[in-house]
């Protein structure tokens, strides 16, 4: 089946440290993946995402590339802010009789301080 | 904002009773879906709608049920509430179901069984 895992938190950094936060997927197929984040009190949000093999998504300073031979979807991030501070999710959609289920990583809580 | 609009934030009732939570989807969007989050099981994939219909079904209780109207706006059924229901429920919108496309959440709505 499919499943997400992605690091245990929380990660905690000083402001301008380098995150990197580590995805691993098991699909049949090829899935499409996310990076969602959730600020405290709010839904998630899509931060980015790539939908085939070797792209790379990016968004706000964020980047994340897909990686077939790994499995891997790991999020960084060069510079963090104090405004990063969230909860990170990843997610992949399967695909074919799948379509449109996420299947999410049980989350990474980012705190930065100044 | 992500369009998506939920209701209500907060719900607090006894075991045993039933709610009914809403959710509108963003302009646009066939397709909804049902999330759960909760510590011990993370977010959790329910039901997914399109145009109607239900589409897909992940770890739904068969005392939980959903429907989408005509138009588009999807309520979410619990009944005989248990304690273990106390969770975060979030909606999500997309365009429709024919590709992998983003999933747009609303804040949620938090359920508190006493």
């Amino acid at each position: 089946g499919n499943s997400v895992t992605q690091m245990e938190g929380p990660v905690t950094l000083s402001e301008e440290a380098f995150l990197t936060i580590n995805c691993t997927y098991t699909a049949t197929g090829y899935p499409s993946l996310f990076w969602y984040v959730q600020y405290p009190g709010e839904g998630l949000q899509l931060l980015l995402k790539a939908t085939k093999a070797d792209d790379k998504g990016s968004n706000k300073g964020f980047e994340a590339t897909y990686r077939k031979e790994t499995t891997s979807f790991h999020l960084e991030k060069g510079s963090v802010q104090v405004s990063d501070s969230a909860v990170y999710f990843c997610a992949a959609d399967g695909g074919g009789s799948t379509l449109g289920r996420l299947y999410f990583g049980r989350g990474t809580q980012l705190t930065v301080w100044p | 904002d992500s369009g998506v609009t939920q209701t209500p934030k907060h719900l607090i009732t006894a075991t045993g009773q039933r709610v009914t939570l809403r959710c509108s989807p963003r302009s646009g969007d066939l397709s909804v879906y049902w999330y759960q989050q909760s510590l011990d099981q993370g977010l959790q994939f329910l039901i997914q709608y399109y145009n109607g219909e239900e589409r897909a079904k992940g770890n739904i209780l068969e005392r939980f049920s959903a429907q989408q109207f005509p138009d588009l706006h999807s309520e979410l059924n619990l009944s005989s509430l248990e304690l273990g229901d106390s969770a975060l429920y979030f909606c999500a919108s997309s365009v429709g179901p024919e590709q992998v496309q983003p999933q747009h959440f609303g804040d949620g709505t938090r359920l508190s069984i006493l």
